[in-house]
């Protein structure tokens, strides 16, 4: 059974710019979550997409946004990069996502976006 | 105060002793509790899940939920050079603001031969 792949593994962009990364989940699971880590926070939560709509998000400003397509695909994108910015992105999928019984989340690898 | 509070380490160990990680927290309303262990420049991997209250066991690991104090642990038997990785608690809930994953900021381990 296939894990959750995310692509690409690794980014560098330039101050200004917008980024999307890609998530694709395991095999019929709905739920999509998307998390940032740094050293210094931790993983946060950014957003949760669940039959394609996102149902919870973070605190984390309208410069990241996201969507989930038909086939529970997601997207996340961030709009005007700032050096902060620089983070793990980590997407997490889930049967019926943290508001449901079946909760185990299981992550992609990640891509490590940099910021300069 | 942050919901969930983890000793961030490093704990350093020799191979083969018993390893206790701990996380606490502070909302009564998480019912599903996770352990992660993420190796460097990876994505963490599910190690335990468990609701509610009490014990699960899988192999070398040993899941604890304590509700009543608000305490959850995470128990490693015999632990490998293999196991050096940082563990992370992971909690959810139903309730508002407890919908998404929580997650502890980790505990590095370091297993040495």
């Amino acid at each position: 059974k296939a894990g959750v792949t995310q692509t690409p593994r690794y980014l560098i962009k330039t101050r200004g710019q917008q980024v999307t990364l890609s998530c694709s989940p395991i095999s019929g699971h709905r739920s999509v979550s998307w998390y940032q880590q740094t050293p210094g926070q931790g993983l946060q939560f950014l957003f949760e997409y669940f039959s394609e709509t996102q149902r919870n998000k973070g605190n984390f400003p309208g410069r990241f946004s996201g969507r989930q397509f038909s086939n529970s695909r997601s997207e996340m994108n961030v709009s005007t990069l700032e050096l902060g910015d620089s983070a793990l992105y980590l997407c997490a999928s889930s049967l019926e996502g943290t508001a449901g019984m079946n909760t185990e989340a299981f992550f992609g690898q990640g891509t490590r976006l940099t910021v300069v | 105060q942050k919901e969930v509070e983890q000793d961030p380490g490093p704990l350093s160990v020799p191979e083969g002793a018993i390893v206790s990680l701990n996380c606490t927290y502070s909302n009564s309303a998480f019912q599903y509790f996770m352990w992660y262990r993420q190796y460097s420049r990876k994505g963490p991997e599910l190690l335990m899940y468990t609701y509610s209250s009490g014990n699960k066991e899988d192999g070398r690991f040993t899941a604890q939920v304590d509700k009543s104090s608000k305490y959850i642990s995470l128990f490693i038997r015999d632990s490998q050079p293999s196991d050096s990785a940082t563990y992370l608690c992971a909690m959810s809930g139903r309730s508002y603001n407890t919908d998404k994953l929580i997650f502890g900021t980790g505990t590095r381990l370091q297993v040495f031969p």
